[in-house]
């Protein structure tokens, strides 16, 4: 089946080790998305890349980086994971990224920063 | 500034009533509204959509209503099932945006058998 798979689902990592989120999609979509959400909060982009089109959030900070090497993976940076940003996080595809188009979603990783 | 607000964090309904969730939006901007569904340890999975232009959208047991002057949408579901539990995300986009989605915080629908 086509899906979008996140890896790993859980990743432990301590305050200020650079941590790197996997994604990678089999529906050969255009667009990849990065969410987090944390805990009793919505869903928030941090950013997502068209093609390879990087589209960064005007709100999302320095201390996140995203990297898309081919159409099928992009990853998740997080140069020096503090407390706050232990979350979980979600990637998402779409196929052109047209308003209302549906956005898959894999299953999330769930941070933590010790 | 939450341009998307889902005011119930959770609902409990009997099994075969209808399961009513809420959502209002502030940005009159947005041309699309989305729902999705989440179960636990899964990623969210679309449920149904509705256009700006339309006021309802009908897919088997789930209905979606907007009313664009009260900026305010809502998700039925007739009847509601044990296997609907779940929660529920509302959340809009608008043209031009990538379709970027912008979420409300959900609400965490339990269906009683």
């Amino acid at each position: 089946d086509a899906m979008v798979i996140q890896n790993p689902r859980y990743q432990v990592t301590q305050f200020g080790k650079p941590v790197t989120l996997s994604c990678s999609q089999t529906l050969n979509h255009n667009v990849m998305y990065w969410y987090q959400q944390k805990s009793s909060q919505a869903p928030k982009l941090l950013f997502h890349y068209y093609d390879k089109d990087f589209n960064n959030e005007a709100d999302t900070p320095d201390n996140f980086q995203s990297r898309r090497p081919n159409t099928s993976f992009c990853f998740l940076d997080i140069r020096s994971p503090g407390l706050g940003d232990a979350a979980m996080y979600l990637c998402a595809t779409s196929l052109q990224g047209i308003g209302g188009e549906t956005q898959y979603f894999g299953p999330g990783t769930r941070l933590l920063v010790l | 500034d939450q341009q998307v607000k889902q005011n119930s964090p959770s609902l409990s309904v009997q099994e075969g009533r209808i399961s009513i969730l809420n959502c209002d939006y502030t940005n009159s901007m947005f041309d699309y509204f989305l729902w999705y569904k989440k179960y636990p340890a899964e990623g969210p999975t679309f449920l149904i959509s509705i256009s700006s232009i339309k006021d309802k959208n009908e897919d088997g047991r789930f209905t979606v209503f907007l009313n664009k002057s009260a900026k305010h949408l809502s998700l039925h579901i007739v009847p509601s099932q044990p296997g609907d539990s779940a929660v529920y995300f509302c959340a809009a986009t608008y043209n031009g945006a990538t379709n970027k989605l912008i979420f409300g915080t959900g609400t965490l629908l339990a269906v009683q058998p």
